[in-house]
């Protein structure tokens, strides 16, 4: 199976400032690749589909990018409720497979 | 507005079974295939089962292969998760999530609902 790796494994980002967080396939996913958002005790929320495509509501302050084997998520302006924990996941093959995450906190 | 709700979490035996419903409501349930996705506490996400929309189709994670059945009720609008055999590494919340694309499966989870949480403990 496809093995998706998360870094840094935690980044600490001011309020306002731009957070940019990484993912890697252990081999090419195309653009098939998904970013979700975790708040504390809360159901995960599907950001980016297709590599960029924001799904409904999700703001325009995020931003995703990549194809392959490398992918980025990018919050342009970080606000206090975006600090949470993310995950990549690949829908390219079966199984699909997310990755460990990166917890974005509050520098 | 896409609601969906799990139920049937609790604390189970080892070895015993448990089944997990999820109810779901503001699409149109028969449309779409439905998927189970698990976290263990304090970690990461696992896929764990997809129906396709119709029931016809079902694939699971091998680690649950041979112990956990999903099955839908498209009359009732609901999801089961039934899981026999429990083991210790089962323990976990387990999330109900819609697959993004109508008609097929393209393994996206477009929306979750809360999650139960199922512990395995003697």
């Amino acid at each position: 199976e496809i093995v998706m790796t998360q870094s840094p494994a935690t980044l600490s980002v001011s309020p306002g400032e731009r957070g940019t967080l990484s993912c890697r396939a252990s081999q090419s996913v195309s653009s098939n690749l998904a970013w979700y958002q975790q708040k504390l005790g809360q159901a995960p929320r599907l950001l980016i589909y297709g590599a960029s495509t924001r799904a409904t509501g999700i703001p325009a302050r995020f931003s995703g990018s990549g194809s392959g084997t490398e992918f980025t998520l990018t919050i342009s302006s970080l606000q206090s409720e975006d600090f949470a924990v993310y995950y990549c996941q690949q829908n390219n093959d079966w199984p699909p497979t997310f990755g460990q995450g990166t917890r974005l906190e509050i520098k | 507005q896409v609601h969906l709700v799990e139920s049937g979490g609790g604390v189970v035996q080892p070895g015993r079974s448990r089944r997990l419903s999820c109810a779901a409501s503001g699409f149109t349930f028969s449309d779409y295939g439905m998927h189970w996705v698990r976290q263990a506490p304090g970690k990461g996400l696992e896929w764990v089962a997809i129906i396709s929309y119709d029931g016809s189709n079902e694939y699971y994670a091998d680690s649950v292969k041979g112990r956990f059945t999903v099955s839908r009720d498209n009359s009732k609008n609901i999801l089961y998760l039934q899981m026999n055999s429990l083991r210790a590494e089962d323990t976990a919340v387990y999330y109900c999530a819609q697959d993004y694309c109508s008609g097929g499966a393209c393994y996206v989870f477009a929306y979750w609902g809360q999650g139960t949480l199922v512990t395995v403990s003697s």
